[in-house]
């Protein structure tokens, strides 16, 4: 089983551009999350989804859109970026005990 | 509002040492979980444990412990013996419903 995946590992924008950050999941779960981790401040969430369809905004939602058109996915997009959103990403996903299994992550560089 | 909190920022220990690593979690709903985590230096999030509100049997998992006490709003993590490998971030992390809420984590070191 392949788990949580996300891609890609590193990524370096320019201000005001536009990406995708991508995770897939092949446990069948139906919750999935994604989470900023910011030195000093924990792990921030920023959207979660409870299944396919169903979307909803976390702690620090502003400048980042999701979707859930499949069980399986579940990518963050970054509208325009800025570097206040310079981080490291973190997908997860849960059966409904709640625990987490978590994806490697996405350390994102803004300029 | 929900909110945890790890005063421990940084805690260093000779390896054999014992060390509880303290969380307290602040909520006025009545059904949750509770969570630790681990963040080894090669940065991927490990679950360690999870309990609900209802349950406040402390756990044992070799040389993990967790004491969770209701009263005192707390969900401390003991190590025994503490190990070089045990050297990690450590998250404790509440849910209430669907929304996970993390503290801001306690950086182990452990020495040999």
């Amino acid at each position: 089983n392949a788990g949580v995946t996300q891609t890609p590992k590193f990524q370096v924008l320019k201000t005001g551009q536009s990406m995708t950050l991508q995770c897939a999941q092949d446990m069948n779960h139906e919750y999935m999350s994604w989470y900023r981790q910011d030195p000093g401040m924990g792990l921030r969430l920023i959207h979660y989804s409870v299944g396919a369809g169903i979307t909803d905004q976390g702690e620090v939602p502003n400048g980042y859109n999701v979707s859930r058109s499949t069980t399986e996915d579940f990518p963050l997009r970054l509208l325009s970026a800025a570097p206040s959103q310079t981080s490291v990403y973190f997908c997860a996903s849960s059966y409904s005990d709640g625990k987490l299994f978590f994806g490697s992550g996405t350390q994102l560089s803004v300029l | 509002a929900q909110k945890v909190t790890q005063a421990q920022t940084e805690i260093s220990v000779v390896e054999k040492e014992d060390v509880t690593l303290d969380c307290v979690y602040e909520t006025r709903d009545t059904t949750y979980y509770l969570f630790w985590y681990k963040q080894p230096p090669s940065g991927e999030l490990v679950f360690l444990i999870r309990r609900n509100s209802f349950d406040e049997q402390n756990e044992i998992s070799g040389r993990y412990s967790w004491n969770f006490q209701k009263s005192t709003s707390s969900f401390n993590f003991t190590i025994t013996a503490s190990q070089v490998v045990d050297s990690a971030v450590y998250f404790c992390a509440y849910s209430g419903t669907y929304k996970y809420i993390f503290g801001t984590g306690t950086r182990l070191k452990v020495l040999a």
